[in-house]
Order: C-alpha cells, then structure tokens, then sequence
C-alpha cells in the first residue's frame, strides 16, 4: 500500500486563483515534502514541513500539516500559468534516527489556464 | 540546472539488450536514489547509496544492477527487461549528513522496452 496519496488527481484552475492540494499518509514520519514536476523531467524541491511543524510559508506557497489526521495541504495563492505542473508530497521516513528515505505519493495534476 | 545529470535522456532497447543509465551529481552531496516512474503511479524508491554503500533494495528485480563507484556517479545496470520496465528512471542525490533533508533529482532516462 502506499504511504503518500494526492488529492485531487487532477485540478484546472483560471489564473490568479488559488489552489488547494491535499495529501493523505499511512505512518509516521520525520518531515513532508512537496515537489513540482514539469512533464518528462526531474522533480523540483518546494518546502519542506517538519512533523513538530503545523504551518510554513515560502512565496506564494502555504503547507500545513495535521499529524493527528496524517494530511498535508499545498496551497498556491494567485496561480500564474507557469504554474501548470504535477505536485507531488513526499514523507521522510525515519531511519536509525534519521530521514534515511523519501516515498511519494501519486500526485496532483494542476493546469492554469490563462 | 538542479546539478544532477543523468545520461542517457532517452534509451529505446530490445529486451535481449544490455544497456547502463548514468547519473552524475556535482553537489558534494553524498547519498544517491534511483526512482522509477511509471504513467499513473507513484515513484517508486528502487535503491538508496549512502557513502557508496547500498542501504536499500525495494525488491528490485535483478535484471536491474545498480553500482555506486564513489559518491558522485551511480550507475543502473540493465539487462534482459520486460515492456513493463518502461518508465522514467530518476536519479536524485541529497546531502545526509546535513540538516538539509531535500532531494535534488536529474531530469530522467526516459526508456522504453520493446
């Protein structure tokens, strides 16, 4: 079973909205994690949210996390076209006393329309 | 440029073929992960490197070898695949003895089986 699940699957959005993506997980963990994905090419760091972390900002992204509901939101405020990627959540499982790996979920396709 | 670069971008091959994906970080970084990616599916976590050492197998068939020479390069080994071996194979490297959790990924090999 997998440990990290998107939802939606799939949102479409006019630019300067916002847009909410959620993220469901099985077990505990160390961090979370969301990555952007452009088509065919390699994931991209967003932030990074610690499990004693509730909320974090960086630009125009906004992650909470609920460890007690094992769920994660992404929220992209005023959505630019150049927006239009997969996000995917990523929970860092401890290890040792460490985050020794990451596990992804299915992601969210998000397109912008201009 | 995320620093890590993979080679080939593309690879189309028989399944009696073999044939190896390069992956190269210049981040000093010095643990390294090969992730498949297939259409409608989560990353899957295939190996994890630290300090050259494999201290992962996700029960990867054998058919794919990975090697680890230094910290830099990671290689796949690949021989005698299936169609359903077709995917994007990501390489993606981090920094472990920081405080810095965050994976830098390579653009992909995208290959396909026939």
């Amino acid at each position: 079973s997998q440990q990290g699940e998107e939802d939606p699957q799939a949102l479409s959005i006019q630019e300067g909205e916002n847009a909410t993506m959620n993220c469901s997980y099985k077990t505990s963990i160390n961090n979370l994690q969301w990555y952007r994905q452009n088509s065919g090419r390699g994931l991209v760091h967003l932030i990074l949210i610690r499990s004693n972390e509730r909320e974090k900002h960086s630009g125009r992204l906004r992650v909470t996390l609920d460890t007690s509901k094992k769920s994660s939101s992404l929220l992209i405020t005023a959505s630019r076209a150049a927006d239009t990627a997969s996000y995917f959540c990523a929970t860092g499982l401890l290890s040792g006393g460490a985050t020794n790996k990451l596990i992804f979920g299915t992601g969210t396709l998000l397109a912008v329309q201009p | 440029e995320t620093g890590v670069t993979q080679t080939p971008r593309h690879l189309v091959m028989g399944m009696t073929n073999k044939k190896s994906l390069k992956c190269e970080q210049h981040l000093g970084h010095n643990a390294m992960y090969w992730y498949k990616q297939s259409a409608k599916k989560p990353l899957e976590l295939m190996f994890v490197y630290n300090f050259k050492e494999q201290t992962e197998n996700n029960s990867v068939p054998s058919r794919f070898s990975p090697e680890c020479p230094n910290s830099s390069h990671l290689f796949l080994h690949l021989h005698t695949l299936q169609p359903e071996d077709s995917a994007l194979y990501l390489c993606a490297s981090r920094d472990i003895s920081g405080s810095n959790e965050k994976l830098f990924f390579g653009s992909g090999t995208q290959l396909s089986v026939l």
